[in-house]
C-alpha cells in the first residue's frame, strides 16, 4: 500500500528555522516525483514545487523560489521542506503528494503538516 | 504562469440532482506531446485532497462512475451525475501541462 506520512504539527516564532518531512512507503520512492502543496488557512491549494528523489532534481514555482528549500534523502525514503527564517505568512497546512510523471497527476497525498508561525 | 479559473465558486445542490463545475485556463493545456494534463481533485473538510479525474476524463482508481470529466483546450467541466452526501467539499482543477503546475481557486459544493 502506497503511503506518504508527514511529520507532526509545528508551532514556531518568526525568524526560526524549520524542516518538515514526508516519508514514502509501499513503492519505489526513488522513481516518483514528490510535490509540495501549500494551503493557507481557509484558502485553496498552491503548488510549490517538486523533487525527484532519485537524483534530487527539482522544479519550483517562482512564487516560492528562495523562500523554501525542497530536498530528499532516498536512502530513508523521505522528502523535506525547509525554511531558514519563518514568517507569519508561512502559517499553513503543507501537503506532500506523489506525482505520476508520465500522466502528470497527484495520486497519493500525505495527511498534511500544520505549521503555525506566531510571536 | 497558467491561471486556472473555476466557476461557480460555490454550488448549493440538492441530493440526487446533478452538479457541474467549470474550469477555464488562461492558455491551452495541450502539451507539445498532444496530451492534456488537466485533473480534478476533491477535498473534504479536514482532509487532504484526493484525485478524481486525470487527463481530462479518466477516472482514478476507486472513483464512482457518477463523476465524469470533459473538455478540451482551455475549457473543462467536471460533472456529478447524482450528488450524494459524501460529495460535499471543495473541488479543484489542476493543470500539469506547464511549470509551474497550478490549481484553480476551488469550488465549494454544499447540500441545499
Amino acid at each position: 500500500e502506497v503511503q506518504l506520512v508527514q511529520s507532526g504539527a509545528e508551532v514556531k516564532k518568526p525568524g526560526e528555522s524549520l524542516k518538515i518531512s514526508c516519508k514514502g512507503s509501499g513503492y519505489n520512492f526513488s522513481d516518483y516525483w514528490i510535490a509540495w502543496v501549500r494551503q493557507m488557512p481557509g484558502k485553496g491549494l498552491e503548488w510549490m514545487g517538486i523533487i525527484y528523489p532519485g537524483d534530487s532534481d527539482t522544479r519550483s514555482s517562482p512564487s516560492f523560489q528562495g523562500q523554501v528549500i525542497v530536498s530528499a534523502d532516498k536512502s530513508i525514503t523521505t522528502a523535506y521542506l525547509h525554511w531558514s527564517s519563518l514568517k507569519a505568512s508561512d502559517t499553513a497546512i503543507y501537503y506532500c503528494a506523489r506525482l505520476q510523471w508520465e500522466l502528470l497527476y497527484l495520486d497519493y497525498w500525505g495527511q498534511g503538516t500544520l505549521v503555525t508561525v506566531s510571536s | 504562469d497558467i491561471v486556472m479559473t473555476q466557476t461557480p465558486l460555490s454550488s448549493p445542490v440538492t441530493l440526487g440532482q446533478p452538479a457541474s463545475i467549470s474550469c477555464r485556463s488562461s492558455q491551452s493545456l495541450v502539451h507539445f506531446n498532444g496530451n492534456t494534463y488537466l485533473s480534478w481533485l476533491h477535498q473534504r473538510p479536514g482532509q487532504p485532497p484526493r484525485l478524481l479525474i486525470y487527463k481530462i476524463s479518466n477516472r482514478f482508481s476507486g472513483v464512482p462512475d457518477r463523476f465524469s470529466g470533459s473538455g478540451a483546450g482551455t475549457d473543462f467541466t467536471l460533472r456529478i451525475r447524482r450528488v450524494e452526501a459524501e460529495d460535499v467539499g471543495v473541488y479543484y482543477c489542476m493543470q500539469a501541462t506547464q511549470f509551474p503546475h497550478t490549481f484553480g481557486q476551488g469550488t465549494k459544493l454544499e447540500i441545499k
